[in-house]
This record gives structure tokens, sequence and C-alpha cells, in this order.
């Protein structure tokens, strides 16, 4: 099992519908979670970052943290094709004391 | 702020020959790392510092050295490049004032392909 898994996609939803992202993780212990979006051919910039149970919301964006299930997911309100990009999600890995990236989703907003 | 910076954009290297890739950050932070991106396998750290002075393996070291210069600047070394180190390197820094969990803010990359 890897240590953080994400779905790679492409996950294609249409423009102003709500896109969602999955991201599962192996350390129950992890305490830190971020949301990172890669347009093709650049660097990874942050979106939202998560420390606690519950949802936090960001405008149109929303990260969802559940220890329990250990996921996080991201969610994208009125989808625009500027959204059109990689998420990476990132955990911090108490066992392993770093942060550990996903492969990345590929979304693509259809017009 | 330039925030962080990266040298060279592209580089073409054969088979044996060594390289060094530079990273800088304007921003004052204390960590800084090193991650390279390859198609379907996300980023994997190759090594990190935590502080000025101090160094430390990540996921996949092998095949590189580093050296944080200064608070600022932290350069990754290829002493022998193989093809299987053909890939896209991004630096990031980060306050690294909560043991590393916080934000990471990343370079511009560098696609470096060894013939």
């Amino acid at each position: 099992q890897k240590e953080v898994e994400q779905n790679s996609g492409p996950l294609s939803v249409p423009e102003g519908a709500i896109a969602s992202l999955n991201c599962t993780y192996s350390d129950r212990g992890s305490q830190s979670f971020f949301w990172y979006r890669q347009y093709s051919g650049k660097s990874p910039e942050l979106i939202m970052s998560i420390y606690s149970n519950g949802d936090k919301e960001d405008g149109r964006f929303t990260a969802q943290l559940n220890k329990a299930s250990q996921y996080v997911s991201l969610l994208i309100r009125d989808s625009q094709p500027s959204d059109s990009a990689t998420y990476l999600c990132a955990v911090f890995l108490s066992s392993a004391s770093k942060i550990i990236f996903g492969s990345g989703t590929r979304l693509s907003i259809r017009p | 702020n330039a925030g962080v910076t990266q040298t060279p954009k592209f580089q073409v290297l054969k088979t044996g020959q060594s390289m060094t890739l530079q990273c800088a950050q304007d921003m004052n932070h204390n960590s800084m790392y090193w991650y390279r991106q390859d198609p379907g396998m996300g980023l994997r750290l190759i090594y990190y510092s935590a502080s000025e002075g101090t160094t430390d393996k990540g996921e996949v070291p092998n095949g590189y050295n580093v050296s944080r210069l200064n608070k600022r600047e932290f350069s990754l070394r290829l002493e022998s490049a193989a093809p299987s180190q053909t890939s896209v390197y991004f630096c990031a820094s980060s306050e690294g004032l909560a043991g590393n969990t916080d934000t990471q803010y990343f370079g511009p990359g560098t696609r470096l392909t060894v013939l």
C-alpha cells in the first residue's frame, strides 16, 4: 500500500459543477494535510492546508478531513476551465517525519 | 520578492557528466528541499535541510549530494549522471518552524535530460 494514494484520473467535470478529489493515507498518526495545484509545466502551489477533522472552506475550495477513515478530500464548487490542472495531496507522515506527496489527480473541466 | 529561484531551467547531460543545480530563496525560510518529479510518480523527496548547517536524506537520495551553502542557498549535485536521473527537479522552502509540517513554496523547476 502506498503511503499516500490518489486516483490518477483524468477526472472530467462539466463547467459549473462540483469537482471532488480524494486522497487516502496510511499513517493513522498523521496530523498535517495539504492540497497543491500544479498546472502543466509549472510548479506546485498550495491551495489548502487542513489539520483538524471536518471541513475547511476557502472561496470555492473546501478541504475535508476524516482521520478515522484516513482520507482527505478537496471539493471545488462552480468549477471553471482554469481549474483544469493536476491536484497533489500531501501528508506529513508522523512515522517518517516528512511530507509525502501523492502522485496527483488530473482534473479536466469541460465547457 | 522573487520567492524560490532555480538555475538552470533546462539542462542536457551525457551519461557520466556532473552538474550542480542551484536553488535560492529570499523568504528567510529555515527549511529547504529537493524533489524530483517523474510522470505518474508524483514528487519524491531527494534531500532536505531542516535548518542551516543540516542536511538529511529523503526518499531517493542515491546518486545525489547536497550542500546548504547558507540560509538562502541549497544546491543539488549529480556526480555522475545516469539516464535514470532524467526528470524535473524542484526546489522548495518552508519556514520550518513546525517540524517540517508547514507550507512549502516551490521554485519553477529544472528539466534535466541525461542521454
